[in-house]
């Protein structure tokens, strides 16, 4: 069976400061992706990152930087110097390959105060 | 690139009306548009896949009857909600996936939210 989990409910952060946003996932597929959500009060799912799992380079874009770790099953989401506009709800999600659906964590609210 | 748009963005109808909700490719043509749902705080629940000119695969427990897909174009899809009540009332989220914007990915429209009175 697959899963996604996102332990944190929510985090609440001051602006400047970094913050680590957890996924852990299962898979008994060799073969699959993970992506990176980020889903603001206006409602719409906006794409981070894609992620496949023979990738295992971490990859930095700007403020944000993803580590991903295949000994651990985990691709957690690091924002550098939090902004106020990083308020949101992240979501992780997985796919396996060929299938196209994806299984979403339970997201974690973000709330970056001024 | 990878734009979705959804219409409408905000619905109120009265209960036993139907609904449809439009998700579009914008510059991309859509191999696979997927239907979502999701509740305030919550995560979103997979309600269907369909991909062009061929029937939608509900997910298990979804009605489908009661959400009526149609993906009659590369760039198109509808979801009509028939016979609304009040429970039905959500966030009811698009995506699509395109062979030429990264396969396995999925692009999200903004969303459409039903509120049935």
């Amino acid at each position: 069976a697959q899963k996604v989990t996102q332990a944190q409910t929510e985090i609440s952060v001051v602006e400047k400061e970094d913050v680590t946003l957890d996924c852990v996932y299962e898979t008994r597929d060799t073969t699959y992706y993970l992506f990176w959500y980020k889903q603001p009060p206006s409602g719409e799912l906006v794409f981070l990152i894609r992620r496949n799992s023979f990738d295992e380079q971490n990859e930095i874009s700007g403020r944000y930087s993803w580590n991903f770790q295949k000994s651990t099953s985990s691709f957690n989401f690091t924002i550098t110097a939090s902004q106020v506009v990083d308020s949101a709800v992240y979501f992780c999600a997985l796919s396996a390959s060929g299938t196209y659906k994806y299984i979403f964590g339970t997201g974690t609210r973000l709330k970056v105060l001024a | 690139g990878a734009v979705v748009s959804q219409h409408p963005s905000r619905v109120i109808c009265k209960s036993g009306t139907s609904v449809k909700i439009e998700c579009r490719s914008l510059d991309f043509q859509a191999t696979t548009m997927f239907w979502y749902r999701q509740f305030p705080k919550k995560s979103l629940m997979l309600m269907a896949t369909s991909n062009e000119g061929s029937k939608a695969t509900y997910e298990q427990g979804v009605e489908k009857d009661k959400f009526l897909i149609n993906h009659a174009s590369l760039t198109l899809s509808t979801l009509t909600v028939t016979s609304a009540h009040p429970e039905d009332s959500s966030f009811y989220i698009c995506s699509a996936r395109g062979l030429a914007v990264r396969g396995d990915t999925q692009y999200f429209g903004p969303g459409t939210r039903l509120t049935v009175l």
